[in-house]
């Protein structure tokens, strides 16, 4: 039992790059989002998926794009990188709402 | 909008001393309340957590306090240890998957 992974730790992309982070979940849980964590700000909400087929933005969606076509994978795309979006990604599970998030390692984004 | 304020952000304290992080929500629809513990290098673990139809809960060392008509929730850490020492969250959550995140208390206990 992996719990949630996330791929890769670590990210260099020049700025206008495009990259997608990978996240997979194996406990069969149907609420996955992705927050980015920055110095001084917390976690702060990107997008979140509570099933296959359905996604919705956070507090902070621009620039960012998921989509959710397993229960498994939940995928973040950035399809222009920016200096802003260097940070720590991090991305969870939940069996529903309401209840324990599970967290990956993070992946640590330096846009240059 | 929905704000989770979280105070203090750096806190040091002796091994064996207690431990006591504050966060206040603005929504009073939010009816659930987590703390995450966060280690050097990883993500967050849940490290207990309150519904608002409960005023305190405990687990071992470790308690988190509801007054919700003041709308904040507190995390207390007793006979504290050197593995206590990580950066902890406080968030707050309606019936939807939202949570929203304090920012953060850096704690150190010094041995």
């Amino acid at each position: 039992n992996a719990g949630v992974t996330q791929t890769p730790k670590f990210q260099v992309l020049k700025t206008g790059q495009s990259m997608t982070l990978q996240c997979a979940q194996d406990m069969n849980h149907e609420y996955m989002s992705w927050y980015r964590q920055d110095p001084g700000m917390g976690l702060r909400l990107i997008h979140y998926s509570v099933g296959a087929g359905i996604t919705d933005q956070g507090e902070v969606p621009n620039g960012y794009n998921v989509s959710r076509s397993t229960t498994e994978d939940f995928p973040l795309r950035l399809l222009s990188a920016a200096p802003s979006q260097t940070s720590v990604y991090f991305c969870a599970s939940s069996y529903s709402s309401g209840a324990e998030a599970f967290f990956g390692q993070g992946t640590r984004l330096t846009v240059v | 909008g929905e704000n989770v304020e979280q105070h203090p952000s750096t806190l040091s304290v002796q091994e064996g001393d207690s431990a006591v992080i504050k966060c206040t929500y603005s929504d009073s629809a939010s009816n659930y309340f987590p703390w995450y513990k966060q280690e050097l290098g990883k993500g967050p673990q849940l490290i207990i957590d309150i519904r608002s139809n409960v005023g305190e809960k405990k687990d071992q060392r470790i308690a988190v306090t509801l007054n919700k008509t003041a709308k904040h929730f507190s995390l207390h850490i007793t006979e504290t240890q050197p593995e206590d020492s990580a950066v902890y969250f406080c968030a707050a959550s309606m019936r939807t998957y939202k949570y929203i995140f304090g920012t953060g208390t850096r704690l150190k206990v010094l041995a």
